[in-house]
């Protein structure tokens, strides 16, 4: 069973700091990974996609990617009330068309 | 940008009746996906499309079936709903795999209630 696991939160930092969020995923297959954030009551949109070990940034969004380890985290500094939703972690193997999600976490910024 | 459209944004059927759920990609893409999102569940892959006219099962088949008769339409149908199917139907497309092109992209969704 392949399995992508997050925890679910809520995860509460203050604005400004530095918002950490976790994942690990089951099959050392994958070779895709992506984070999405979804708003309530909205469909999930892609804030970063990361094929390779190590970081990817983008703007106030870092990716980091460990497949020794099996973990896939995102890092959102300065956060802001805006950030407040929930981010899926996605995770995809080579030569696979399917994608398996987590249950995602829920992030708030408190101002 | 690519757009995934979906027909409804809220449904409300009746049990038993026959539900179509149909979406519509404008950006030529090969893999079509229909999910469905509970609270403490996730997304849930119910089936997905990688041509025309082809399928296979995800995780949660059961009670659903798909039809893929054009490149840019994929519509699932709940022969005769239940009220544990009701729930927010997301679908998604994305182009073959290739190298970081892999990306699905999400319709709007709909939520449908079935009494």
């Amino acid at each position: 069973q392949k399995e992508v696991e997050q925890n679910s939160g809520p995860l509460s930092v203050p604005e400004g700091a530095i918002a950490s969020l976790n994942c690990t995923y089951s099959d050392r297959g994958s070779q895709s990974f992506f984070w999405y954030r979804q708003y309530s009551g909205k469909s999930p949109e892609l804030i970063m996609s990361i094929y390779s070990n190590g970081d990817k940034e983008d703007g106030r969004f870092t990716a980091q990617l460990n497949k020794a380890s099996q973990y896939v985290s995102l890092l959102i500094r300065d956060s802001q009330p805006s950030d407040s939703a929930t981010y899926l972690c996605a995770v995809k193997a080579g030569g696979y068309q399917k994608v398996t999600f987590g249950i995602g976490t829920k992030l708030q910024v408190i101002p | 940008d690519v757009k995934v459209t979906q027909s409804s944004r809220y449904l409300v059927k009746r049990t038993g009746e026959k539900v179509f759920l149909e979406c519509v990609q404008d950006m030529d893409h090969e893999n079509m996906f229909w999910y469905r999102q509970d609270p403490g569940l996730g997304l849930r892959l119910i089936y997905f499309s990688y041509d025309v006219k082809m399928k296979e099962k995800g995780d949660i088949p059961e009670g659903y079936s798909v039809s893929r008769e054009k490149k840019e339409r994929f519509s699932l149908i709940l022969e005769s709903a239940s009220t544990n199917q009701t729930s927010m139907y997301l679908c998604a497309s994305s182009q073959i795999s290739g190298t970081n092109t892999d990306t699905q992209y999400f319709g709007p969704g709909t939520r449908l209630t079935v009494l």
